[in-house]
């Protein structure tokens, strides 16, 4: 079975670090994109940035390039999105996805079940 | 303020046709990139409902379909059930955002 299995929910403090993780199984790992995409409570869909995990290039929204990092491990098939120093608007549930074509044809054909973070003083 | 505008909320009656617009650009749907739809039950994860404009993934019910026009897409859906209620996304490719992803900002269809 096809599926991206997302790490668990995270409560930080501002300022501190975390990475989350988005494990493929059941496909080539390094045959697709990677997406991440940010839901923040109540709100719509924004996307974040892509990799591409056969040489681990990266693309970013404008507005996410410089805030967040995304890389991935083929030897675990898994990619990940990092923050070094979490705010508390990031607070949100954050998403991966696969790009069953490349850019600029991505199409998301499956999904994580995301992801809550949560940054609290 | 999204790339890519939908408006809020449409509703329709159980059996009815409703259509949901994503209004963009020259530098996205108005530049020949694929349009995609995705539905969004309350408290799940996205899911693929249409692709490359008209297509329809293996499983979606032909109920659902997708068509463009211009710097316009839509989606419409007939014969509307209780279970269509979910939030729907229109998503495309934007090149005036360094090759971006970009979403419109979701439409609520509620089923009367």
């Amino acid at each position: 079975e096809v599926q991206l299995v997302q790490s668990g929910a995270e409560v930080k403090k501002p300022g501190e670090s975390l990475r989350i993780s988005c494990k493929g199984s059941g496909y080539t790992f390094t045959s697709y994109w990677i997406n991440w995409v940010r839901q923040m409570p109540g709100k719509g869909l924004e996307w974040m940035g892509r990799i591409d995990p056969s040489d681990s290039y990266t693309d970013y929204s404008p507005s996410f390039q410089g805030h967040v990092t995304i890389s991935a491990d083929t030897s675990v098939t898994t990619a990940y999105l990092q923050w070094s120093s979490l705010k508390a608007s990031d607070t949100a549930m954050y998403y991966c996805a696969r790009s069953i074509l490349p850019p600029p044809r991505d199409t998301f054909d499956m999904w994580g079940q995301g992801t809550m973070v949560t940054v609290s003083s | 303020q999204s790339v890519l505008t939908q408006p809020p909320s449409v509703s329709g009656a159980p059996g009815q046709r409703v259509t949901i617009s994503c209004t963009g650009s020259s530098s996205n749907i108005g530049a020949g990139y694929d349009v995609h739809w995705y539905q969004q039950l309350p408290g799940t994860a996205p899911k693929l409902l249409i692709y490359a404009t008209s297509k329809r993934p293996s499983g979606v019910p032909d109920r659902f379909s997708g068509s463009k026009s211009g710097t316009s897409a839509s989606l419409a859906i007939t014969g509307l059930q209780a279970e269509d209620e979910a939030d729907y996304y229109c998503h495309s490719y934007d090149t005036s955002l360094s090759g971006s992803g970009v979403f419109g900002g979701g439409t609520k269809l509620t089923v009367l």
